[in-house]
């Protein structure tokens, strides 16, 4: 079975600094995919960021970027100048192609500091 | 484009009745799937649905059901509801599937009383 760890149930950073979320996760698949999700108050969840297991390139998007460990199944988020925009809560996740369960992380609930 | 809409939004059922929502997916997205989101086991996956086949099914009861039709729009169905099915159920549409961007909507709020 599936399972993806957040280690760190809150966090803060101050706005326009840098903050690591962490995430690692267990899989027999060999083909599989890793995404970030970010759920605002109240807002819906939207997509922050995607990386293809297969590829060894950590993926980037703007201030988002990932550090993906194959061998040691760590898939840590990286946000760069943080916003007041950023807080959120943020979810990994772990899923794959036809047959393979799409499995949430606990969640890291961020809060970004003025 | 309009996003994924869920209907309703708040619902509030008795124990032992059963309950429908609703979820119009993205135009021209075929995968619909559906998460169970509280407080206490976060967000677990129910079940995804692409052109109108069940293909992926997470570790709920039976008495957790959807289905979808030929244009794409999705339901869920929860029969003989208990006090533990109170949750926000979200649902997801993408184009091909959950390896790929899925779109959430902003979800039914169910409570069992």
């Amino acid at each position: 079975a599936q399972t993806v760890t957040q280690s760190q149930p809150e966090m803060s950073v101050q706005e326009a600094e840098t903050v690591t979320l962490s995430c690692t996760y267990d899989t027999s698949e060999s083909d599989y995919y890793l995404f970030w999700y970010k759920q605002p108050p109240s807002r819906q969840m939207i997509l922050v960021i995607r990386q293809e297991a297969y590829k060894q390139q950590n993926a980037t998007e703007n201030r988002f970027s990932v550090n993906f460990q194959k061998a040691a199944k760590s898939f840590s988020l990286k946000i760069s100048d943080s916003q007041l925009g950023d807080a959120a809560m943020y979810f990994c996740a772990s899923g794959g192609n036809y047959g393979q369960n799409f499995v949430f992380g606990p969640g890291t609930r961020l809060s970004v500091l003025p | 484009k309009a996003g994924v809409t869920q209907t309703p939004r708040y619902l509030i059922k008795t124990r032992g009745q059963q309950v429908t929502l609703s979820c119009s997916p993205i135009s021209g997205h075929r995968s619909v799937s559906w998460y169970q989101q509280t407080p206490g086991q976060g967000l677990q996956f129910l079940f995804e649905y692409f052109s109108e086949t069940q293909r992926n099914k997470g570790n709920f009861p039976g008495r957790f059901s959807g289905r979808q039709f030929s244009n794409s729009r999705s339901e869920m169905n929860v029969s003989t509801l208990e006090l533990g099915d109170s949750a926000l159920y979200l649902c997801a549409s993408s184009l091909v599937g959950t390896d790929h961007e899925q779109y959430f909507g902003p979800g039914t709020r169910l409570t069992v009383t």
